[in-house]
């Protein structure tokens, strides 16, 4: 199926540790986003990549890392993670320049213990 | 001041209420969007505009650019448009900025 895929859905783990979520588009989209939704569901832009290069990157502590390997990936690497990273963080993708919205990934939900 | 402004916060209306969201913004904008977020947490993109109409089914969209403001209009309300509505500006910066999204629940 064409989509945004994301994983894992569901990730608990300790504070301290390193984790990636992986995002994958075949969509043929030039743009991946990483966005974060918080407890209030208030969503906001982490970051961006047009063709494997970074547009965007909103203050977000510099324990997050995207990695782009191609323009159809990008995946967020957290390192020390901490209670406060608790969130569901949103992948999408969409075409610049194009009359088309977003694709959203089916979402992340992050638990920091 | 938020620079995206949503407005109800919260809809509660019987099934096949008319239903109008809006949404003000207070930046330049390159394109406003409307997202739907289902219950499960789901995000499906409804809307890309940056002027005048669009329609999809029984969901219309409208911008007004010099006003800077946008409504999401719902005919013939349905329990499964229970969902929670949020607009989007594009600056031309290429950053997006969110509304704090309306929750809708329409009842049968």
């Amino acid at each position: 199926d064409t989509a945004v895929s994301q994983t894992p859905k569901y990730l608990v783990t300790q504070m301290g540790n390193d984790k990636s979520i992986k995002c994958e588009q075949n969509l043929g989209h030039d743009t991946m986003y990483w966005y974060k939704q918080d407890s209030k569901k208030f969503l906001k832009i982490m970051f961006s990549y047009n063709n494997k290069e970074l547009i965007i990157n909103e203050t977000v502590p510099n324990r997050f890392s995207p990695k782009s390997p191609d323009k159809a990936h990008l995946n967020l690497h957290i390192n020390s993670l901490e209670l406060g990273d608790s969130a569901v963080y949103f992948c999408a993708s969409s075409q610049m320049l194009s009359n088309y919205g977003y694709t959203f990934g089916s979402g992340t939900r992050l638990t920091v213990v | 001041k938020n620079e995206v402004e949503q407005s109800p916060q919260n809809l509660t209306a019987q099934e096949g209420e008319f239903i109008t969201i809006n949404c003000s913004y207070s930046v330049g904008i390159s394109a406003l969007h409307w997202l739907q977020q289902h219950p499960g947490g789901g995000i499906v993109s409804l809307f890309m505009l940056s002027s005048g109409k669009k329609k999809h089914g029984r969901l219309i969209a409208t911008i007004n650019i010099q006003e800077k403001h946008s409504s999401l209009h719902i005919t013939a309300s349905h329990p499964r448009d229970s969902a929670v509505y949020i607009c989007a500006v594009g600056g031309r910066d290429d950053k997006i900025i969110f509304g704090k999204g309306t929750r809708l629940h329409i009842l049968p």
